[in-house]
């Protein structure tokens, strides 16, 4: 079965340091979001991306945060000046006719 | 805009006991509904999904769901609950099947499986 592939599992970095997260969406899949789950809490969605551009973003989202869809597989999510607040869990999905998840990565600030 | 309203935070249950897991959600038209499952620090796992037809979905591991318009409502159920599967649960809605539409999730359901 097709799966969404995020990378790495985990990553802990400084405040105040720029972070990438890497996603590889499932190949004939048109719509992809990134989802961020704080622990213990929900899951909450930041932002989804279709034909190269945003399509809807979150309160959450704002200018820390930007996505890029570099080359024909990968779809990224920037966190820049990353903050204490900013650890959470963060899932990849992509969309067809129904939606599949990441595993997540664990992002840590310290 | 939709929003998903899981009632029960903790539930406890006896294995071999049968399990059901409320889930309400407001949204103007007919939505489209899901379960996910989610072990400890792991990924969403879809269990079940209804679009439209039958009612009664049924899922992976043994789960089914309930359609019910006039309750608003997508309960969960499985007959006789195994230890396996202790984890969250995470009731979600979406405008349609994909497009760009977000999910939305509910805050989820913690089970506790008593041997």
């Amino acid at each position: 079965e097709p799966e969404v592939t995020q990378t790495p599992s985990h990553q802990v970095t400084q405040m105040g340091q720029e972070v990438i997260l890497r996603c590889v969406p499932i190949s004939n899949h048109l719509y992809f979001y990134w989802y961020r789950q704080i622990l213990g809490q929900k899951v909450e969605f930041l932002v989804s991306f279709y034909n190269n551009e945003i399509s809807e973003k979150s309160e959450i989202f704002d200018d820390q945060f930007s996505v890029e869809r570099p080359d024909g597989s990968n779809f990224t999510l920037k966190i820049r000046s990353t903050k204490l607040e900013d650890s959470a869990m963060y899932f990849c999905a992509s969309s067809e006719y129904g939606y599949t998840f990441g595993s997540g990565t664990r992002l840590t600030v310290v | 805009a939709q929003s998903v309203t899981q009632p029960d935070i903790h539930i406890t249950v006896s294995e071999g006991a049968s399990l059901e897991l409320r889930c309400n959600y407001s949204y103007g038209a007919t939505p489209y509904l899901f379960w996910y499952v989610q072990s400890p620090g792991q990924g969403l796992q879809l269990l079940l999904k209804y679009f439209s037809g039958d009612t009664l979905v049924q899922g992976i591991k043994g789960f089914e769901a309930e359609f019910k318009r006039s309750q608003s409502s997508f309960n969960l159920r499985k007959p006789s609950v195994h230890w396996s599967d202790a984890a969250e649960y995470f009731c979600a809605v979406a405008p349609f099947t994909g497009g760009g539409n977000k999910l939305t999730f509910g805050t989820g359901t913690q089970l506790k499986v008593e041997l």
